[in-house]
């Protein structure tokens, strides 16, 4: 199974500045990688796929790159409702794996 | 408006049953595959289970092959998941998921807020 890694565990940022988070992948995974945003008591929410291609009525402040087995979401300009977990998931090679996130909290 | 509704969690003793059900609402259904992805408490999230979009196929994680069972009934436009032999470590927030793109494996666009199984004696 491929293995996501995601750096740092948590990151402790205050509203305005800009997060950078991390997710390796033991394999190579082509353009099969999505980020999804998870709040306390919702469901996730898929943010971006194919590395940078972020869905409809997602702020541009959200930008991922990366490729190959190393990624990277950030956001800028962090905004009070970013305050999350993050996670990366690829979809190359079943089975899909997850990464095992980032909290992005308040500082 | 398009959603996913779970239900049938509950809490249930060690080695015992529970069948999931996933009612779906104004997704395109028929010939888009579906899967089940589970999030226990304080943990991060796991990909439980996935169906093909015409039933034939079945994809399991290998924490519950042999003992999950993932099922879709294309006339009500359901989702199932049938747990048996159940764990502790089964216990999580299981959320019915649906891909975009129709295919597994892909990103999951639409979440359902999913159900609760407790497994403890």
């Amino acid at each position: 199974d491929i293995v996501l890694t995601q750096t740092p565990g948590t990151l402790s940022l205050s509203p305005g500045e800009t997060a950078t988070l991390s997710c390796r992948a033991s394999e190579w995974v082509s353009i099969c990688l999505a980020w999804y945003q998870v709040k306390f008591g919702q469901p996730p929410r898929l943010l971006i796929h194919a590395i940078t291609k972020r869905l409809a009525g997602v702020p541009d402040r959200f930008s991922g790159s990366g490729s190959g087995t190393d990624f990277t979401l950030t956001i800028s300009r962090l905004e009070p409702e970013d305050f999350a977990v993050y996670y990366c998931q690829q979809c190359h090679t079943a089975p899909l794996t997850f990464g095992g996130g980032t909290k992005v909290e308040i500082k | 408006e398009v959603y996913l509704l779970e239900s049938g969690g509950g809490l249930v003793q060690p080695g015992g049953s529970l069948r999931l059900t996933c009612a779906t609402f104004r997704i395109t259904f028929t010939n888009h595959a579906m899967s089940w992805v589970r999030q226990a408490p304080g943990k991060g999230l796991e990909w439980v289970a996935a169906i093909s979009g015409d039933g034939a196929d079945t994809y399991y994680a290998d924490s519950v092959r042999g003992r999950f069972t993932i099922s879709r009934d294309s006339s009500k436009h359901t989702l199932h998941l049938q747990m048996d032999s159940l764990r502790p470590e089964d216990s999580a927030l299981y959320h019915c998921v649906y891909p975009g793109s129709g295919s597994y494996p892909a990103p999951f666009d639409l979440w359902g807020q999913g159900t609760l199984v407790s497994v403890s004696s």
